[in-house]
């Protein structure tokens, strides 16, 4: 039972709009930054959003990241299939002192 | 280029030890928080343990504190993970992760390619 709360799976066609929910408490998401992260089948993970909405260098700007009160959302437009992978949320937990993690979306592209 | 790579995994019985490193390059180590994230077979990513840039905090999850010891040498720009008492459920891959800043708050912004840990009699 993961601390943070996404939905196991999600999908889209190519060009559609997707969005992964991430659902926390004050303690974690309601009082620090949320954080993406994008596993494309057998690799490491890589940083996808930072700072609720932030993206690193060389993400494109399909995706989106947003944060209101205790829940979080990454959003991912013009869906491509190369966006199929697993994606995390995570945070800070106040009362645990330390990082969770979201249980994982598997996003398929149909 | 930031570089992470781990070692030091590998198959070990229920009961044993094993120490991980992880060797970091191309980033001021002595500047960062490191942490260590494990994946077990077809599961989620969970977070094992973390360290600010100075060793002055150290945190752990609740299922690894007593067994598990972070630690890091900045002269040698290097992590470790001693692991004690291992049981069969620590069977995962081991991912060394830099975090954002000197002290540990959630980010992993740079991930290494993962060792192997596997606890079987």
């Amino acid at each position: 039972q993961s601390v943070l709360t996404q939905p196991p799976s999600a999908s889209g066609t190519p060009g559609q709009r997707v969005t992964i929910s991430c659902s926390g408490s004050s303690s974690n998401i309601g009082s620090n930054y949320v954080y993406w992260y994008q596993q494309l089948p057998g690799t490491a993970p890589k940083l996808l959003i930072y700072r609720n909405n932030q993206r690193p260098s060389g993400v494109p700007d399909r995706f989106s990241g947003s944060k209101s009160g205790t829940s979080a959302s990454l959003a991912i437009s013009g869906l491509r299939s190369e966006d199929e992978a697993d994606y995390y949320c995570a945070t800070w937990d106040d009362s645990l002192s330390g990082p969770v993690f979201g249980g994982g979306t598997k996003l398929t592209v149909l | 280029e930031v570089q992470l790579v781990e070692s030091g995994g590998g198959l070990v019985k229920p009961g044993g030890s094993l120490r991980l490193s992880c060797a970091a390059s191309g980033f001021t180590f002595s500047s960062y928080n490191m942490n260590w994230v494990r994946q077990a077979p077809g599961k989620g990513l969970e977070w094992v343990s973390s360290i600010s840039s100075s060793s002055s905090y150290i945190y752990y999850a609740d299922s690894m504190k007593g067994r598990f010891t972070i630690s890091r040498d900045n002269a040698k720009n290097s992590l470790y993970l001693q692991m004690n008492s291992l049981r069969a459920e620590d069977t995962a891959v081991y991912y060394c992760a830099r975090g954002d800043g000197y002290n540990p708050n959630g980010s992993f912004d740079y991930w290494g390619q993962g060792t192997l840990v596997t606890v079987s009699s």
